[in-house]
């Protein structure tokens, strides 16, 4: 069935440093890819998503990629901080159809 | 104040007892969802309704009942037949299955 692996599960950066969290799915037909960020004892929230037809898009300090070829896509955080700690997970789906999460990456920024 | 509620944040019961689990949206969503979140592993969809008066089962319905008479509100009913419903679950809407989903803060449901 479709699947998404995350790696790395666990994640330590020193403050400044760039983080980079990667994903890969296994059905070729997934079209939207969004990325969530949840902090402890709270609910995930979008922090960026990318489409398909799209290569690359940045928001300030975070940026996706995807390379629909290998079926893979990342998240880069640039000049981390002690307030991008939490759970990251990625997420694929279809056109129309339900997301399907990876299992997670726990960052922490260490000051 | 728009958002996606859930209630109550921590909830007990007995083995054996159902619990029904609150979600209600002010977004006008059509769609809402209900997940699971255990340790180490990612979000798994129980249930999930992309209009009024209809829903589909996700990768694990198995001891879990919804339903969804009004747009905003679509709670979940964890039945004695769950095997192990001991979790951290969240609610989820958007504004169609296309576009992205906001959750709720979730309810940490513990079974004695």
């Amino acid at each position: 069935g479709e699947n998404v692996e995350q790696h790395p599960s666990t994640l330590s950066v020193q403050e400044g440093d760039s983080a980079v969290i990667k994903c890969t799915y296994s059905d070729s037909a997934s079209n939207y890819f969004p990325w969530y960020k949840q902090e402890l004892g709270k609910g995930p929230q979008l922090i960026i998503d990318i489409r398909s037809n799209v290569g690359e898009k940045k928001d300030q300090r975070i940026a996706v990629t995807l390379n629909k070829t290998a079926k893979h896509f990342s998240l880069h955080i640039t000049e981390t901080q002690p307030e991008d700690s939490a759970v990251y997970f990625c997420a694929a789906s279809r056109h129309t159809d339900k997301l399907i999460f990876g299992t997670g990456t726990r960052l922490q920024v260490f000051p | 104040d728009g958002g996606i509620t859930q209630s109550p944040k921590y909830l007990f019961r007995k083995e054996g007892q159902n619990v029904t689990l609150s979600c209600e949206q002010n977004l006008n969503h059509d769609a809402m969802y209900w997940y699971r979140q255990d340790p180490g592993q990612g979000l798994r969809l129980i249930y999930y309704s992309q209009i009024v008066n209809d829903f589909q089962k996700g990768d694990i319905a198995e001891g879990y009942s919804v339903s969804r008479e009004k747009k905003e509100s679509f709670p979940l009913t964890v039945t004695s037949a769950q095997k192990n419903p001991t979790a951290f679950y969240l609610c989820a809407s958007s504004i169609d299955p296309r576009r992205e989903q906001f959750f709720g803060p979730g309810t940490r449901l513990t079974v004695l």
